[in-house]
């Protein structure tokens, strides 16, 4: 199947500081991107859609200003979680949707785990 | 409203055993179903999807789902358990007539699989 990588797999960070979180669809042309975080033992939620090119639409509760996405390119986006704090805390996945069609899979990256201390 | 449920938080099988993870949807129109499953610190794998055509899904490592209609049910099914099926299994429904939010995957909440030797 399609691969999705993220990088960094884990990341351990300050309180105050930002963290940028890399998702790159490898071998093949993302249109979309979704970027979802897991609590533990908890569902997926998604964060925002993004469309290569275009700003990225947010579910409802998400802070824009907090958490930045960007895809800039259809193999590449990128979160930013700015100013994080402890409640950051989570495991982040990003998502790829192979096609434009919406029956298509979407295929999912490794996640990214991140701790605010 | 799109949503889906999965009654179970956690299913207990005997390795050899067939197995069956439940999984209901709401959608407006024809559902879009899909399973994935989640090992430890890892993103999504995809198993199987049901787009139109026989209700009987094969998907990959054995895993096969039925589309109930009538039922609004999706289970997940392998005949014979294995211990390295223990993970996380999570149900996802998109809604192809739903026009906001780039066609989106909701989620169950996630069964956990546990086979027993």
């Amino acid at each position: 199947g399609a691969v999705v990588s993220q990088h960094p797999s884990r990341v351990i960070c300050k309180s105050g500081t930002s963290v940028k979180i890399e998702c790159r669809s490898l071998d093949f042309q993302a249109t979309t991107m979704f970027w979802y975080r897991q609590f533990p033992k908890k569902s997926l939620m998604l964060m925002a859609t993004s469309n290569e090119g275009s700003k990225a639409t947010y579910e409802q509760g998400v802070e824009k200003d907090k958490f930045l996405i960007n895809h800039a390119s259809l193999t590449l986006s990128t979160l930013t979680v700015t100013s994080a704090h402890p409640e950051d805390s989570s495991f982040y996945i990003c998502s790829a949707r192979l096609g434009g069609g919406s029956y298509n899979e979407q295929f999912f990256g490794p996640g990214t785990r991140l701790t605010v201390l | 409203a799109q949503s889906v449920a999965q009654p179970e938080d956690q299913v207990n099988v005997a390795e050899g055993n067939p197995l069956t993870v439940k999984c209901t949807y709401s959608v407006s129109g024809n559902p879009y179903l899909f399973w994935y499953v989640q090992y430890p610190n890892r993103g999504l794998q995809f198993l199987l999807k049901y787009i139109t055509g026989d209700n009987l899904v094969k998907g990959s490592y054995g895993f096969e789902a039925e589309f109930n209609k009538s039922q609004t049910s999706f289970h997940l099914k392998k005949p014979s358990a294995l211990v390295s099926d223990s993970a996380l299994y999570f149900c996802a429904v998109r809604d192809p007539m739903f026009s906001g939010g780039y066609n989106k995957l909701i989620f169950g909440a996630g069964t956990r699989l546990a086979v027993h030797p």
